[in-house]
C-alpha cells in the first residue's frame, strides 16, 4: 500500500538558517510527490511537486525539494528560513495509475510543524 | 484558496443532527475531493468525484454522504451515524484525476458537534 512518512512532528530553526523538512514515501511505480503548507485555520497551499525530470524541484516562496529515488525521499528545503515560514507542512504522494483506473487521490503524511524563531 | 469556497467557516451542531457542508469551485475542474483533518493525523480522504453524477468512497466514508449534481458543487453531509464528527473539513479540486496536476484546496470548515 502507498504511504508517506514525515518522521518529525516539529522542526525548530533560527531565522536565517537553512531548513529541512523530511519526507519518505512508499509507492508502487513512479511517484508523483507534492508539498503543501497550511497556516492556522486555513486550507492547504501548494508549494511544489515532482513528476519527472530534474531531481531538484523549485517551488513557491523560495522552497525547493530534492527527490531521491534510492532513498525514497523527498525532503523540503529552504536556504534561509523566515519567521513567516512557521506553519504546518504536508508531504503527499498521488495514488498511482493502475491500468485505466486513476483516482487522483493524494495520500498525506501526518504533517510537520515548522517553527522559525527570530 | 482562490477558486474554491467552503461555507460556513465555523459550524456548530448538536449530536444526532445531520449537517451539510458546502463546497463550490469556479475553476472548471472535473475532480473534487473531501478530506477530514484531525490533529496529528494528516488528511484522510472521505469521498471523491471524478465527474458529474459520479462519486466514490474514500478511506473513511462511513457516516458521510455526498452528491455531485453540478460540476462546480460537491456538498458533504455529515450524518448522525458519524461517531466522531468534530473535525476540520477540507474540500479540494483538480483539473482531472488522470494528470499530474496538483489539488487546489478550499479554506475549510471547522465542525463542532456537542
Amino acid at each position: 500500500a502507498q504511504s508517506v512518512a514525515q518522521p518529525e512532528d516539529q522542526v525548530n530553526v533560527a531565522e536565517g538558517n537553512p531548513l529541512t523538512v523530511k519526507c519518505t514515501y512508499s509507492v508502487s511505480g513512479n511517484p508523483y510527490l507534492f508539498w503543501y503548507v497550511q497556516y492556522p485555520n486555513r486550507g492547504l497551499q501548494f508549494l511544489l511537486k515532482y513528476i519527472t525530470g530534474d531531481n531538484l524541484v523549485k517551488g513557491s516562496y523560495g522552497f525547493e525539494a530534492e527527490f531521491n529515488k534510492s532513498q525514497t525521499s523527498f525532503h523540503l528545503k529552504k536556504p534561509s528560513a523566515l519567521v513567516s515560514d512557521s506553519a504546518l507542512y504536508f508531504c503527499a504522494v498521488r495514488d498511482p495509475i493502475h491500468g485505466s483506473s486513476n483516482t487522483g487521490k493524494l495520500i498525506f503524511g501526518q504533517g510537520t510543524t515548522l517553527q522559525v524563531k527570530p | 484558496d482562490g477558486g474554491i469556497t467552503q461555507s460556513p467557516k465555523y459550524l456548530f451542531r448538536k449530536e444526532g443532527q445531520n449537517v451539510t457542508l458546502s463546497c463550490e469551485q469556479n475553476l472548471n475542474h472535473d475532480a473534487m475531493y473531501w478530506y477530514r483533518q484531525d490533529p496529528g493525523q494528516g488528511l484522510r480522504l472521505i469521498y471523491y468525484s471524478q465527474i458529474v453524477n459520479d462519486f466514490q468512497k474514500g478511506d473513511i466514508a462511513e457516516g458521510y454522504s455526498v452528491s455531485r449534481e453540478k460540476k462546480e458543487s460537491f456538498p458533504l453531509t455529515v450524518t448522525s451515524a458519524q461517531k466522531n464528527p468534530t473535525a476540520f473539513y477540507l474540500c479540494a479540486s483538480s483539473p482531472s484525476p488522470g494528470t499530474s496536476y496538483e489539488q487546489y484546496f478550499g479554506p475549510g470548515t471547522r465542525l463542532t458537534v456537542t
